[in-house]
């Protein structure tokens, strides 16, 4: 298996400019994470879906952020307009939550830049 | 609020020691805690989970124990080598279907 898919690798815009990160999670997993990653707050979970439906959304900054899952293999993170303060990694991870397992796979992450 | 406490500064170790590292929170009872590995440029990659009645899990040179009374969990490394030098990340789940990160620890082993 290819693992978790993250696109693109790196990404440096201008603020105000719309971004888009893209994830495709392990085939056969029903959960997916978003995460964002500083050195001030750490892994920060944003939202996450179950089934490709929404279930917690609360940790989504502000209306700048949005997140869909049209199917199982892929999910995108939105921001729009971006500004400088959401200079982060985003990572996306997914699981597999049967028996009561819930280790999370997490992709290589996407450096994302404001400027 | 729900609070996970690791500490900040770099743990530096000679290789061949045992390297342990401690994650505490508060507000919380968690079902369960997981330990992860975070390479430089890398996502997080899972390594043990542990359940709040189990008092301590092993795998191979890992070792993790899980004291609700005392909310901690230490995460030991026998026979460190370099090649554990890394950041590791505590995760705290239970109830639903999130976990909660701390703001891991960095790991240095020296020759």
């Amino acid at each position: 298996d290819a693992g978790v898919i993250q696109s693109p690798r790196h990404e440096v815009t201008e603020m105000g400019q719309e971004v888009t990160l893209r994830c495709k999670p392990i085939s056969g997993h029903d959960y997916l994470f978003w995460y964002r990653q500083t050195m001030m707050r750490g892994l920060e979970l944003l939202i996450y879906f179950n089934n490709n439906v929404p279930i917690d959304d609360s940790g989504m900054p502000e209306d700048r952020f949005s997140a869909k899952m049209p199917n199982a293999s892929f999910s995108t993170l939105k921001i729009q307009p971006s500004e400088p303060r959401d200079s982060a990694v985003y990572f996306c991870a997914s699981s597999l939550s049967t028996k009561g397992l819930y280790e999370q796979y997490f992709g290589p992450g996407t450096r994302l830049t404001v400027t | 609020s729900q609070k996970i406490e690791q500490n900040s500064e770099a743990l530096n170790i000679q290789e061949g020691k045992t390297a342990t590292l401690t994650c505490n929170y508060t507000n919380y009872s968690p079902a369960y805690l997981q330990w992860y590995r975070q390479d430089p440029g890398r996502g997080p990659v899972f390594l043990l989970l542990i359940r709040e009645n189990e008092k301590e899990k092993r795998k191979e040179r890992l070792k993790v124990t899980f004291d609700t009374t005392l909310k901690q969990s230490l995460f030991h490394i026998t026979a460190s080598q370099p090649a554990d030098s890394a950041t590791y990340l505590c995760a705290l789940g239970g109830g639903t279907d999130k976990l909660i990160f701390g703001t891991g620890t960095r790991l240095q082993v020296f020759p």
